[in-house]
């Protein structure tokens, strides 16, 4: 139980093209989910919480307008890198968090999505 | 203590080894701390969640212990195994929203 899938799992963009990662979580209803970036030997640094049905909540230096995010379903999130640079090139990954149940309270993670923006 | 800090930043031991990992965390404004096993290419595994000081957790030959008055917990890993060869990752969940705060993580390398 307490699958979570991303998708894609690495894309290469040009820079200026946008692209969309999904992250749904496949057993579970999750009314959290968090978006999360690493850079190379770095930790894992929360980007925004988006909560089902209401506009995300963005960590302080995350552009709003530039890292959409949509969380329109119980079981899925998308997150939009719009007008990608070079430098947006990292390692996104989601968790997702229910409200009941054996998934109350713990956040499970998708296998994260490699973006390389040339 | 401002931020999760893990010690070591990477580890390589011979199979059979027993090995510990340290997190260190703020203590104000605790309140759990986690534990995650991330081997490559896959989603990151939960291991513990561990809420109150003194908790000890085990799961197998894993297990974790908790000091929030000091604001350190260990991981330890008994008799290493190959397959115990991933990153593991420690996170302090706070009281005022309850997002996860990561340390840099620890890379364990067990060689058969």
């Amino acid at each position: 139980g307490a699958v979570v899938s991303q998708h894609p799992s690495w894309v290469i963009c040009k820079s200026g093209t946008s692209v969309k990662i999904e992250c749904r979580s496949l057993d579970f209803q999750a009314t959290t989910m968090f978006w999360y970036r690493q850079f190379p030997k770095q930790s894992l640094m929360l980007m925004a919480t988006s909560n089902e049905g209401s506009k995300a909540t963005y960590e302080q230096g995350v552009e709003k307008d530039k890292f959409l995010i949509n969380h329109a379903s119980l079981t899925l999130s998308t997150l939009t890198v719009t007008s990608a640079h070079p430098e947006d090139s990292s390692f996104y990954i989601c968790s997702a968090m229910g409200t009941s149940g054996s998934w109350a309270y713990e956040q499970y993670f998708g296998p994260g999505t490699r973006l390389t923006v040339t | 203590i401002l931020n999760v800090e893990q010690s070591p930043q990477s580890l390589h031991v011979q199979e059979g080894d027993s090995t510990n990992f340290t997190c260190s965390f703020p203590s104000s404004n605790f309140y759990a701390l986690h534990w995650y096993r991330w081997e490559t290419a896959k989603s990151p595994e939960a291991l513990f969640v561990m809420t109150l000081n003194g908790d000890e957790k085990k799961k197998g030959r894993i297990s974790a212990t908790l000091n929030t008055k000091e604001g350190y917990s260990y991981l330890y890993i008994k008799g290493s195994q190959p397959e115990d060869s991933a990153t593991y990752l420690c996170a302090e969940r706070d009281n005022q929203g309850g997002k996860l705060i990561f340390g840099q993580g620890t890379e364990l390398s067990v060689k058969p």
